[in-house]
């Protein structure tokens, strides 16, 4: 699978859009961007994936470039409850999920 | 949407004893299972994969014969640490995996917080 680049840590204030940057440069054209967080002692939980087109669901939105090479994970409105490691994971469809180091995002008051 | 649960949540054991873990999925048969490790301020490390009435495969450097998984049927599988000692603290969290058409999601359980005294 494709390896990704995520900054080690974003701030966002509550009620603000949280922008998380993904690289994914060596992205095969049958991998999909995934995202995953997982808040502080708690298993990781699915937030949305996207092959090439944008995706929108109740939690986020999942922007992928047109070369696929990024993707930026939209949070519209942040809560603290948003405070969370965010994992960026390209796979083909079978291929077992593997973890980077993921973006800590801080959503303050 | 799909549930995993584990069993227990936490739990505390002497050095030297085994524990055992739960992994259960409560609304669906899981075909694949996947146990991984995440020690304090660190990413999850997939540690085995098990597939129902077979071996379990081990990443390379984890031990097997430490770390017994069973995955007996479609909804259950456990891991089993035997003589425990404190570098095996830690957190570990099952997923399990619903094969349908060309997707092939993981749902992972809330963890088990293991800690060796």
């Amino acid at each position: 699978d494709a390896k990704t680049t995520q900054p080690p840590s974003m701030d966002c204030a509550e009620g603000r859009a949280a922008n998380l940057p993904c690289n994914h440069s060596t992205i095969s054209g049958n991998e999909y961007v995934y995202w995953y967080r997982q808040i502080h002692s708690q298993g990781p939980q699915y937030i949305i994936h996207g092959l090439k087109n944008n995706e929108t669901n109740e939690m986020a939105s999942l922007i992928i470039t047109e070369d696929r090479k990024s993707s930026t994970l939209i949070l519209p409105h942040a809560t603290l409850r948003d405070t969370a490691v965010y994992y960026c994971i390209v796979r083909v469809y079978y291929s077992t999920l593997t973890f980077g180091k993921g973006t800590m995002l801080l959503v303050s008051p | 949407g799909a549930v995993v649960s584990q069993h227990p949540s936490r739990v505390i054991c002497k050095s030297g004893t085994s524990v055992k873990i739960e992994c259960r999925s409560l609304d669906f048969q899981a075909t694949t299972m996947f146990w991984y490790r995440q020690f304090p301020k660190k990413s999850l490390m997939l540690m085995a994969t098990s597939n129902e009435g077979s071996k379990a495969t081990y990443e390379q450097g984890v031990e097997k014969d430490k770390f017994l998984i069973n995955h007996a049927s479609l909804t259950l599988s456990t891991l089993t640490v035997t003589s425990a000692h404190p570098e095996d603290s830690s957190f570990y969290i099952c997923s399990a995996s619903l094969a349908s058409g060309r997707s092939y999601e993981q749902y992972f359980g809330p963890g088990t917080r293991l800690t060796v005294t």
